[in-house]
């Protein structure tokens, strides 16, 4: 998975407790994105980063938020976590430099929000 | 927003037939369009890429095509193979100041032995 790991890799949960997931990578890549996938609804980006503190929205973020203090690492945190969150959710990390738009995806996490 | 829409949802092909995947994108910006497989319990991963400077790239069995002017792209399997049950996701890379990908809703491939 292209020195990508994602922490943990399942996870269940109570509703209204904070859950935080990790993302490490050893590619040295500038940006990273988080997603959930949804039956039906294939890759939803929810937040992504493109660069140390800087952190943009996607089109999912409400309920999520993101922190990028070192280049390897991105946290994705749910403040109070709600059943609608169920899902699986992957990180993924891009170069974008130059002509370097691969995308690599890390193996995911499993969460289930009881 | 911008979206792809990704067609068919699910298709079932006999091992050795050709599979077709077709993509729409709406930002006329885009100029790269990744193709990933996810087989279960697994991340995705890229399979075959095309750049808008490019009409169609292959390798071995797989194909990818391109249309600018309807903004269409397709994914062409030949010679289709059990393992290449799994499903398949096109995407679009947003360039409009920002790097940020619109993915289809996803194929899923079932190829009958």
């Amino acid at each position: 998975d292209a020195g990508i790991t994602q922490s943990p890799r399942h996870k269940v949960t109570e509703t209204g407790t904070p859950v935080t997931l990790r993302c490490h990578q050893t590619e040295n890549h500038r940006y990273m994105y988080w997603y959930r996938q949804d039956p039906g609804h294939g890759l939803r980006l929810i937040h992504y980063s493109y660069g140390v503190k800087d952190t943009d929205k996607g089109e999912v973020s409400d309920g999520y938020s993101v922190s990028r203090s070192k280049t390897e690492d991105f946290l994705l945190t749910l403040e109070s976590a709600t059943s609608s969150q169920t899902s699986v959710y992957f990180c993924a990390i891009s170069d974008q430099s130059g002509v370097r738009n691969i995308q690599y995806f890390g193996a995911g996490t499993r969460l289930s929000v009881l | 927003g911008e979206n792809v829409e990704q067609h068919p949802s699910t298709l079932s092909v006999q091992e050795g037939d050709s599979a077709v995947i077709k993509c729409t994108y709406s930002d006329s910006a885009s100029n790269y369009f990744p193709w990933y497989k996810q087989e279960l319990g697994k991340g995705p991963q890229l399979i075959i890429d095309i750049r808008s400077n490019v009409g169609e790239k292959k390798d071995q069995r797989i194909a990818v095509t391109l249309n600018k002017t309807a903004k269409h792209f397709s994914l062409h399997i030949t010679e289709t193979q059990p393992e290449d049950s799994a499903v398949y996701f096109c995407a679009a890379l947003l360039t409009s100041g920002t790097y940020k990908y619109i993915f289809g809703t996803g194929t899923r491939l079932k190829v009958l032995a």
